[in-house]
Parts: C-alpha cells; sequence; structure tokens
C-alpha cells in the first residue's frame, strides 16, 4: 500500500535552510507525483510545490524564490530545501502522493505522518 | 482561488445530519476535495471530484455541489467523527479552506 513518511531536523535556525526527506514506498516515484504540504499550528494548509512523475517541478508562487525540490528514484526519496527560514515557517511538513503523472486536476490521496519544524534560535 | 468555509465551528450531537459548507471564489469545475484531519494526525482524503467518495471512507459521508458551491455531509453524526474538515480545490494549483471544527455537543 501506498506509504509516506517525512524526515528532518526538528528545529532549524532563523536565516537558515530547512532540508527535508519523504520516503515512499508502495508506488513508484517515475509513476506518480508528490507535493509537498505544511500546517502551521492550529491553522490551515498550504500547497508548497510538486515533483511530477517525469521529474520536473512547480511551486507555490509565493515560496518559489526559496523553495527546490528534487529526488532519488532510486531510493525512493523526495527532497525539499527551503532558504532563509523565519520563525513564521515554523509548521507541520507533510508530503502527500498523487495519482497524477504531471501538473492535472489532482488531490491528494494519501499523506506522511507530518514533520515538525520549529524556527527558532 | 479562495476558499471559504462555514461555520467556522460546529457543534451536533450523535446521530445528526450535519452539513459543512465551501464556497470558491470562482467556478471550479468540481474539482474539489474534502478531508478530515483529527487531533494530532495528518489530513484524510474523504471525497474528491466534489461527490466521489474515497475508498474504505464510510458511506455516511457524502459530497456534493457544483460550480462554486459545495456541500459535505454526514448524515449520522459519529463520536469518532470529530474532527476539522478542510475543502480543497485543484481546478487552478491548489488552494485549501480554513476549515470547520467539529466538535460534539
Amino acid at each position: 500500500q501506498v506509504q509516506l513518511k517525512e524526515s528532518g531536523p526538528g528545529l532549524v535556525q532563523p536565516s537558515q535552510t530547512l532540508s527535508l526527506t519523504c520516503t515512499v514506498s508502495g508506488f513508484s516515484l517515475t509513476s506518480n507525483s508528490v507535493s509537498w504540504v505544511r500546517q502551521p499550528p492550529g491553522k490551515g494548509l498550504e500547497w508548497m510545490g510538486a515533483i511530477w512523475s517525469g521529474g520536473s517541478t512547480d511551486y507555490n508562487s509565493a515560496l518559489k524564490s526559496r523553495l527546490s525540490i528534487s529526488r532519488d528514484t532510486s531510493k525512493s526519496q523526495v527532497f525539499l530545501k527551503m532558504n532563509s527560514l523565519q520563525t513564521e515557517d515554523t509548521a507541520i511538513y507533510f508530503c502527500t502522493f498523487m495519482y497524477t503523472t504531471d501538473y492535472y486536476p489532482d488531490w491528494f490521496a494519501y499523506w506522511g505522518q507530518g514533520t515538525l519544524v520549529t524556527v527558532s534560535s | 482561488i479562495q476558499m471559504t468555509q462555514s461555520p467556522s465551528l460546529l457543534s451536533a450531537s450523535v446521530g445528526d445530519r450535519v452539513t459543512l459548507s465551501c464556497k470558491a471564489g470562482q467556478n471550479i469545475n468540481n474539482y474539489l476535495a474534502w478531508y478530515q484531519q483529527k487531533l494530532g494526525e495528518a489530513p484524510k482524503l474523504l471525497i474528491y471530484n466534489a461527490n466521489s467518495l474515497q475508498t474504505g471512507i464510510p458511506s455516511r459521508f457524502s459530497g456534493s455541489g457544483s460550480g462554486t458551491d459545495f456541500t459535505l455531509t454526514i448524515s449520522s453524526l459519529q463520536p469518532e467523527d470529530v474532527a476539522t474538515y478542510f475543502c480543497q480545490q485543484y481546478n487552478s494549483w491548489y488552494t485549501f479552506g480554513a476549515g470547520t471544527k467539529l466538535e460534539l455537543k
């Protein structure tokens, strides 16, 4: 069955770079796509960006200048890197499975458990 | 695309029929999903394409609507349905509503 699991540091200092890994199983990154979604504590959900099955990426325009998503298909891993972190980037970060192979109307069918990232000195 | 959910908080009793509303800022061609998020958990997909029930989701959940106005209905509220419910459009990229928190009266 489809599974996703996020990992990464729980604490990041302001102005530093966040690096997260999403390890997937039950599907191939060359057949489906993965998006990252984040949720500040007690608040709503924000789509951050996606990596499509062909390896291309798209980003939320509000984060595009700071965000990079990549993958290692041999390890079934997707990576998120975001620089210049501020306190407002404190959130739970989720990776999600999408059936689509490229940008196309599609929903987030499966979610990882999420990882809390706190930006603080 | 702005998504507006109402109410933000809903109190209901076990067995009640519950209706949650979601309005899109423009026509989203029925590209709408509903998610349930219980405290401390990841969101879980309930409904996609406005009215298609995700596999494994109880039939007491249903979605309806078209264009800009959508509804999630729980036909008979159960204690395990206490959660926050989010709608999400995927007609133009992806945006979520702010959520409706459902509690027991």
